[in-house]
């Protein structure tokens, strides 16, 4: 979706909890989506991706939820660590013609307390 | 793999001078590629895909006189921001998508940013 840009909302957890951050995309027409994680003053890291034919998929201590019906996307953390904290943007791809584009959602700031 | 590098890092100019950032896919070729922006405490903002060979092009409100891409090859795209003044100050991302047919052709992988700031 579209990125009013004001301030990020921020998901405070424990150390060792699991974390879950949500987010609601946009376009029905969307065919894929990523999460990123943006550490401070770095550019987006690739986390996990997953297709519109797919509702689940699992990495590494991740896994992304998609719910076409009520277009949402959640990213689950398994056992949050300090280096977790950052802020994490879902991005959907939108089917333009010969060129696909990424839009950004808002970004949700994880804070993992010690 | 899919690395993106991209140069410089950080520049701080006067108003009204000319920057050049480079964006290159280190370990794989791109024919796509594409700038964003970024206020701070804000989502990246997509200003222009560009395609290998081709003219950009630019999302509605982007001057494209003003920020200049050229992508001459399949791992090299540059964004010149022209007459910078403060307000173009921000943080600057590219971003390189793989060419093959896979899943995870689609991935868009990004560079680590450059950080302008026009005085």
């Amino acid at each position: 979706g579209e990125s009013v840009g004001l301030h990020l909302p921020t998901l405070s957890v424990q150390e060792g909890d699991n974390s879950i951050i949500n987010c609601a995309y946009s376009n029905s027409a969307s065919d894929y989506f990523i999460w990123y994680k943006q550490e401070s003053g770095k550019g987006p890291q690739f986390i996990i991706d997953i297709r519109s034919n797919m509702d689940k998929r699992q990495g590494q201590r991740v896994t992304v939820l998609l719910n076409k019906t009520v277009k949402h996307l959640s990213l689950q953390i398994a056992a949050t660590q300090p280096g977790d904290s950052a802020v994490y943007f879902c991005a959907e791809n939108i089917p333009t013609g010969a060129n696909s584009k990424l839009t950004f959602g808002k970004g949700i700031t994880l804070s993992v307390r010690p | 793999g899919a690395v993106v590098s991209q140069h410089p890092s950080w520049v701080i100019c006067k108003s009204g001078t000319s920057v050049k950032i480079e964006c290159r896919s280190l370990d794989f070729q791109a024919t796509t590629m594409f700038w964003y922006r970024q206020f701070p405490k804000q989502s990246l903002m997509l200003m222009a895909t560009s395609n290998e060979g081709s003219k950009a092009t630019y999302e509605q409100g982007v001057e494209k006189d003003k920020f200049l891409i050229n992508h001459a090859s399949l791992t090299l795209s540059t964004l010149t921001v022209t007459s910078a003044h403060p307000e173009d100050s921000s943080f600057y991302i590219c971003s390189a998508r793989r060419t093959s047919g896979s899943f995870s052709s689609d991935t868009q992988y990004f560079g680590p940013g450059t950080r302008l700031t026009v005085l």
